[in-house]
């Protein structure tokens, strides 16, 4: 049963600590989204990979905010310095370009907590 | 812009009764797809069903059916027989059609809550 992994699953920092999360695709998926959930904005899109390359980020703060695809079967979600404004869930999902249409699995998320 | 609007916050219904999901979408593109994602408790995103922009039939999953109005733009969502388990958020969005790879985000609603009262 392939799914999307995400670690760590939960993560409480303070204010202007470095946060990293994490994300593995589904196998041979070849385009990663990274989406925030937030009571306020609902579901948005921070960014997405396809073949590894980004193709999107403008849903990004770029001043704090990364994303990187080191290899085919990790995709990292950097914040530093963090803030209060950060907390929310982080989902990663992947995609094939094999179907007919852009069914995205989604990984079980990260929840974020900036003190 | 492509934007998705679901105007029901919050939804009752009654155990084994059906129950519809409203959700409307704006976008100039001829080539897109709907979506229907659940969300419980727990917090994992569940897909539930498609629906192509192209597609003539109506998109069946089991309980789960889209009834797809492409003049109104809307695709709402109608749970047949519904169960306890079924209480959860519901999320309508729309994505680029896939023709070979060529796959986009997804815009979401802002959800609705639906709870079923046994």
């Amino acid at each position: 049963d392939a799914r999307v992994t995400q670690t760590p699953r939960d993560k409480v920092t303070e204010m202007g600590q470095e946060v990293t999360m994490r994300c593995q695709p589904i196998l041979g998926h070849n385009t990663v989204f990274w989406y925030r959930q937030t009571m306020m904005q609902g579901l948005e899109l921070l960014a997405y990979f396809r073949n590894r390359a980004p193709l999107d980020d403008s849903g990004m703060p770029k001043d704090r905010f990364s994303a990187e695809m080191p290899d085919a079967t990790l995709a990292t979600l950097k914040i530093q310095p963090s803030e209060p404004r950060d907390s929310a869930v982080y989902f990663c999902a992947s995609g094939s370009g094999t179907i007919s249409y852009n069914e995205q699995f989604f990984g079980p998320g990260t929840r974020l907590t900036v003190l | 812009a492509q934007k998705i609007t679901q105007t029901q916050p919050g939804m009752f219904v009654q155990e084994k009764e059906a129950v519809t999901l409203d959700c409307t979408y704006d976008t100039s593109d001829q080539s897109y797809g709907l979506f229907w994602y659940k969300q419980p408790s727990s917090g994992e995103m569940i897909f539930l069903i498609y629906q192509g922009s192209y597609d003539e039939q109506n998109a069946t999953e089991g309980r789960y059916s889209l009834n797809f109005q492409k003049a109104r733009k809307s695709a709402n969502l109608v749970i047949s027989a519904s169960q306890l388990g079924d209480s959860a958020m519901y999320f309508c969005a729309m994505g680029q059609m896939n023709y070979g790879g060529s796959q986009g985000n997804l815009i979401f609603g802002k959800g609705t809550k639906l709870s079923v009262k046994p």
